[in-house]
Parts: C-alpha cells; sequence; structure tokens
C-alpha cells in the first residue's frame, strides 16, 4: 500500500496567519492518464469529513480561494494563506492513483 | 442537496454480524462509485472497499478483505456493509462517501465490547 506521511502532526495558529502542510507519499503518484490523483480533505470538530481539493490543486467549487495545492509525484502541500476560524480541523490528505486508496495521518489546526 | 445517511451501528459483541446502511439523497445513486471509510475513535480514516454503480464489482483494501463485503440496492438507494466476526479493532465511526469522497454520511458508531 502507498504510504502517506504528514507533516507536521499539529499547527497552532492566529486567525490571519498562513498555514502550511505537507504530505509525502511512499510512491510517486503519477497515473497512467498522465494525472496525479492526490487530494485534501478536511473534517472539523465532530463532524464528518468535507472535500476540499482534488488532483494536487484543484479546489472544488465551494472552497475558497485561501486555499492552494500544489506539488507533483511523492511530495504535495497544502496552504492556506490566511486561516480563519472555520479552518480549524484536521486536514487529511488521500491517494487515488494505487489501489487501496490510503490516507495520511492528518495534521491538527488549532487555534493559538 | 447531497445527503448520505448512515444507520445500523451500535454495541456488538466479539464475533457477530452487523450490516450497516448507507441511504443517499440528492444524486442519482446508481450512477456513482460507493465507497466505505472508517475511523477509530481519535484515529485517522481506513479505507475499506467500494463498489460500482451498477453492483458488479466490489474492491476490498486487502486488510478488509474476508471479513466486510459491500453490496447496493440501486431501487433503494441504499448502500451497505456487512460486517462479520467482528473483533475489538473494528471498533471506529464507519463513513459511507459518495463516488470520489466527495460527499460523506455523518457517520455511524459501532463498538465491539463484551
Amino acid at each position: 500500500d502507498v504510504v502517506m506521511t504528514q507533516t507536521p502532526v499539529s499547527l497552532s495558529l492566529a486567525i490571519g496567519q498562513p498555514a502550511s502542510i505537507s504530505c509525502k507519499s511512499s510512491q510517486s503518484l503519477l497515473g497512467t492518464s498522465g494525472k496525479t490523483f492526490l487530494n485534501w480533505i478536511l473534517q472539523r470538530p465532530g463532524q464528518s469529513p468535507k472535500r476540499l481539493i482534488y488532483q494536487v490543486s484543484k479546489l472544488y467549487s465551494e472552497v475558497p480561494d485561501r486555499f492552494s495545492g500544489s506539488g507533483s509525484e511523492t511530495e504535495f502541500t497544502l496552504k492556506i494563506s490566511r486561516v480563519e476560524a472555520e479552518d480549524l480541523g484536521v486536514y487529511y490528505c488521500w491517494q487515488g492513483t494505487h489501489f487501496p486508496w490510503t490516507f495520511g495521518g492528518g495534521t491538527k489546526l488549532e487555534l493559538k | 442537496e447531497v445527503k448520505l445517511v448512515e444507520s445500523g451501528g451500535g454495541l456488538v459483541l466479539p464475533g457477530a454480524s452487523l450490516k450497516l446502511s448507507c441511504i443517499v439523497s440528492g444524486f442519482t445513486f446508481s450512477d456513482y462509485w460507493m465507497r466505505w471509510v472508517r475511523q477509530a475513535p481519535g484515529k485517522g480514516l481506513e479505507f475499506i472497499g467500494e463498489i460500482k454503480p451498477d453492483g458488479s464489482k466490489t474492491n476490498y483494501a486487502p486488510s478488509m478483505k474476508g471479513r466486510f463485503t459491500i453490496s447496493r440496492d440501486n431501487a433503494k438507494n441504499t448502500l451497505y456493509l456487512q460486517m462479520s466476526s467482528v473483533r475489538s479493532e473494528d471498533t471506529a465511526t464507519y463513513y459511507c462517501a459518495q463516488g470520489w469522497f466527495a460527499y460523506w454520511g455523518q457517520g455511524t458508531l459501532v463498538t465491539v465490547s463484551s
């Protein structure tokens, strides 16, 4: 299975600060289609996960543009330009290139 | 509005069987792959398996193969997860998800304990 490693495990930031979360995969996530199926989801406290970004950098329509994703092959980053209160929770990267689909261990974003 | 509602969780004895359901609305169920994911208390997300839109094919994570069976009834807009010979390590919240984890249900908690 592809191992997804996220760092840091937790992040404590004030509202308005930028955030950056790293996700590394044990194998390249570049698929035979030429697409890279690296995605991000957010699980707010007490809630189920919600979609954020797909194929590395594409934001779902409801996601604010303060979020961005980047990376290639085995190294990926999720950035938030200015953290807002609603951004708190656990961020997971997950890969959809190699079956079985696997998730990172999560990065908890907390308020300082 | 897309909605997924899981049910069927609860307290079960080790070795027992349990069937979870996920009733969906707000989209054409029969057009989508559907997936199950679980989350042990305080832990991360673990993929269980998936089922093709017409129900003709299922795929399971190797660690889940053998004790979990995914099925669906497109006429009832319902996805199922049959769990057998449950053990304490199966204690988790079980989520159904649409397609590429685009939408998730609220989850149903399964607690395996004597």
